[in-house]
């Protein structure tokens, strides 16, 4: 079966960096997104990978290794409003998306 | 005004009785998507379409229907609601590009209850 893991919940404090892991199995692999979804509200998208390596987009980055079926988003300078759950979503080889459950992110003064 | 929106915005009803969500977008997107999240879960997809006269099920569409009513119209339908389809309920469109890896943009949300 095809399978999204990720940490549920991560506390982190504000001005701090924060790392938030994904794990992958799929049939096959066209590409891994990042969304952010703030309580109540609709998901929004953070990044794309496709490639291995960083993509960094301003205090985001994210990281992918697809031999080990892994990625990371990395939070830099963190902000109260990155108080959010962080969505891990893999484009399968029939382009469909499977979304993992999301991590709750709790930034902390 | 958002460039997804969806109505009703939050919806409580009874077992059994029919319901529509609705869908309607200002984005020119081709491609219209229905998913539901619960607790704990990924998004879950129930119906998408990729235009008008195309219409696919999902990973969990026993249950429901949907309607491609135009470009930017999508609407998804409980025929017969039950308890275990209180979720949160999302409309989401994209772009068709190239390499087919648009980004979704979703609608704020319907949150539905089924007593």
């Amino acid at each position: 079966g095809q399978n999204i893991d990720q940490p549920t919940e991560m506390t982190a404090t504000e001005g701090a960096i924060v790392q938030i892991n994904c794990t992958y199995q799929t049939s096959g692999f066209n590409g891994l997104f990042w969304y952010q979804q703030h309580a109540g509200e609709a998901p929004t998208f953070l990044s794309y990978n496709v490639l291995d390596g960083l993509e960094e987009k301003g205090r985001f980055s994210s990281f992918l290794s697809r031999s080990k079926g892994y990625s990371y988003l990395l939070l830099k300078e963190l902000q109260m409003k990155d108080s959010a759950s962080y969505l891990c979503a893999v484009l399968d080889s029939n382009y469909q998306l499977i979304w993992g459950a999301g991590t709750k992110l709790i930034i902390k003064p | 005004d958002a460039d997804v929106t969806q109505t009703p915005r939050n919806r409580i009803t009874k077992t059994g009785k029919r319901i529509m969500l609705e869908c309607s977008q200002t984005k020119g997107h081709d491609r219209m998507y229905w998913y539901r999240q619960d607790p704990g879960l990924g998004l879950r997809l129930i119906y998408y379409s990729f235009d008008v006269k195309d219409i696919n099920k999902g990973e969990i569409s026993d249950g429901y229907s949907v309607s491609r009513q135009a470009q930017a119209k999508f609407s998804l339908s409980l025929e017969s609601a039950i308890p275990n389809q209180t979720a949160l309920y999302f409309c989401a469109t994209s772009e068709r590009d190239r390499d087919d890896t648009g980004e979704l943009f979703f609608g704020e949300g319907s949150r539905l209850t089924v007593l």
